[in-house]
């Protein structure tokens, strides 16, 4: 089975502070995981993905397989990073991928 | 507590065939998203909807059609289906218009031969 957890609902920052969103997941492959975004009224968004390792918006995420972990790092929030970030894990295995997303993170980053 | 329902799980059609995927939204929730992600592929935004109305529209290809109920679950239609429609789609829940959190459906494999 495959699982992730973002064992925070909600994390407030201030303007300009690190912030570490995190992810844990479980699988027993080589699982693909990305980061949406979704702002308020808007659409999902795909914020990157860790077989690009690129950067967006300033964020980043690496994959540590050893704590099956892929948190979502800036190291300087901005007021518009304000948004509800989910994290999913897509499993391998030719046609039976599923896509399997976390709860979700609520970021503040206050002024 | 009731999550978002897509059905059926699974689905397996031929060339030219036509599809339809359900998605039961969480009760009270207004708003409904679809998605479309084919193997490999990053997720697509097909189109949402708010209150019964589409709110936004995406990459969703003329031969899909979709439409939000009274009861608020969703449909995708498809027809004229090709093999590059093979795909996972999910869709997503949310109330106040999309300005909660979002809750996502396990995902209707769709699978044209």
């Amino acid at each position: 089975a495959q699982r992730v957890t973002q064992p925070e609902k909600l994390l407030s920052v201030f303007k300009g502070a690190p912030v570490e969103l995190k992810c844990n997941y479980s699988y027993s492959g080589s699982p693909e995981l990305f980061w949406y975004v979704q702002y308020s009224r808007q659409r999902l968004q795909l914020l990157l993905r860790h077989i690009s390792r690129e950067s967006i918006k300033g964020f980043t995420a690496d994959l540590n397989k050893g704590e099956t972990s892929f948190h979502l790092k800036k190291p300087f929030a901005q007021e518009e990073d304000s948004a509800m970030y989910y994290c999913a894990l897509m499993g391998s295995g030719g046609s039976n991928y599923k896509l399997t997303f976390g709860k979700g993170t609520l970021l503040t980053v206050n002024p | 507590a009731a999550g978002v329902i897509q059905s059926p799980r699974h689905l397996i059609k031929e060339k030219r065939e036509t599809a339809t995927l359900k998605c039961y939204p969480i009760p009270r929730h207004d708003t409904v998203y679809w998605y479309q992600q084919g193997p490999g592929q990053d997720p697509q935004f097909l189109i949402s909807f708010y209150e019964k109305m589409q709110s936004d529209k995406g990459s969703i290809p003329d031969r899909f059609s979709a439409q939000q109920f009274s009861d608020y679950h969703s449909e995708l239609n498809m027809s004229s289906l090709e093999l590059g429609d093979s795909a996972l789609y999910f869709c997503a829940s949310s109330s106040a218009g999309g300005s909660t959190e979002a809750f996502f459906g396990q995902g209707t494999r769709l699978t044209v031969v």
